[in-house]
């Protein structure tokens, strides 16, 4: 079974500021998916970032990118030049492919202007 | 593209009542996943449907219960209700392996 596991409960930042939101994974599968969704208070999941195993590349989206340790099974988000609308809990999930979401408890990102 | 939808958005019912949430997918998804959201948790998996069938089941109980359309929408049943059923109710799409959420139905037990 696949775990996941984000130590870091809150956090906060000032506005244009760089956070880093920590993840880390267990699974003895060598293909899977990692992703970085938020979910403000309107509550709608929206997928921020995706990375696909079998890459090395750091996946890369505007001010969001990831750092991904295979080896270490490490998984992090970071946010560059912090806006207001960046706060929302965020929340570290794998997956194999078409099947479930194994997602970690989250970090709720506060942004402070 | 409408996207994700579903139906209720919030819904109260008292402890051992059945309720059925509803969902439809993105336009030419096929795939439709079920997760439950407690307050303050992230989304446990319930269970996934493909061409009308549960393909994967998470750890829940058989009081939960699902069905898949023709068209690919999907309904969640769930019954004799527990206080501890209180959650946010998630459905997602997918395609590809990106799944994309709908906004939920925040479900009360009573």
């Amino acid at each position: 079974a696949q775990t996941v596991t984000q130590s870091q409960p809150e956090m906060s930042v000032q506005e244009a500021e760089t956070v880093t939101l920590s993840c880390t994974y267990d699974t003895s599968e060598n293909n899977y998916y990692l992703f970085w969704y938020k979910q403000p208070p309107s509550r709608q999941m929206i997928l921020v970032i995706r990375q696909e195993a079998y890459k090395q590349q750091n996946a890369t989206e505007n001010r969001f990118s990831v750092n991904f340790q295979k080896a270490a099974k490490s998984f992090s988000l970071k946010i560059s030049d912090s806006q207001l609308g960046d706060t929302a809990m965020y929340f570290c999930a794998l997956n194999f492919g078409n099947e479930k979401l194994t997602f970690g408890t989250g970090t709720r990102l506060t942004i402070i202007p | 593209d409408a996207g994700v939808t579903q139906s209720p958005t919030h819904l109260i019912k008292t402890r051992g009542q059945q309720v059925t949430l509803r969902c439809s997918p993105k336009s030419g998804h096929d795939t439709v996943s079920w997760y439950q959201q407690a307050l303050g948790q992230g989304p446990q998996f319930i269970f996934q449907y493909y061409e009308e069938e549960e393909r994967q089941r998470g750890n829940f109980p058989d009081r939960f219960s699902g069905h898949q359309f023709p068209n690919y929408s999907s309904e969640l049943n769930v019954n004799a209700l527990l206080l501890g059923d209180s959650a946010l109710y998630l459905c997602a799409s997918n395609l590809l392996g990106e799944q994309f959420f709908g906004p939920g139905t925040r479900l009360t037990v009573l």
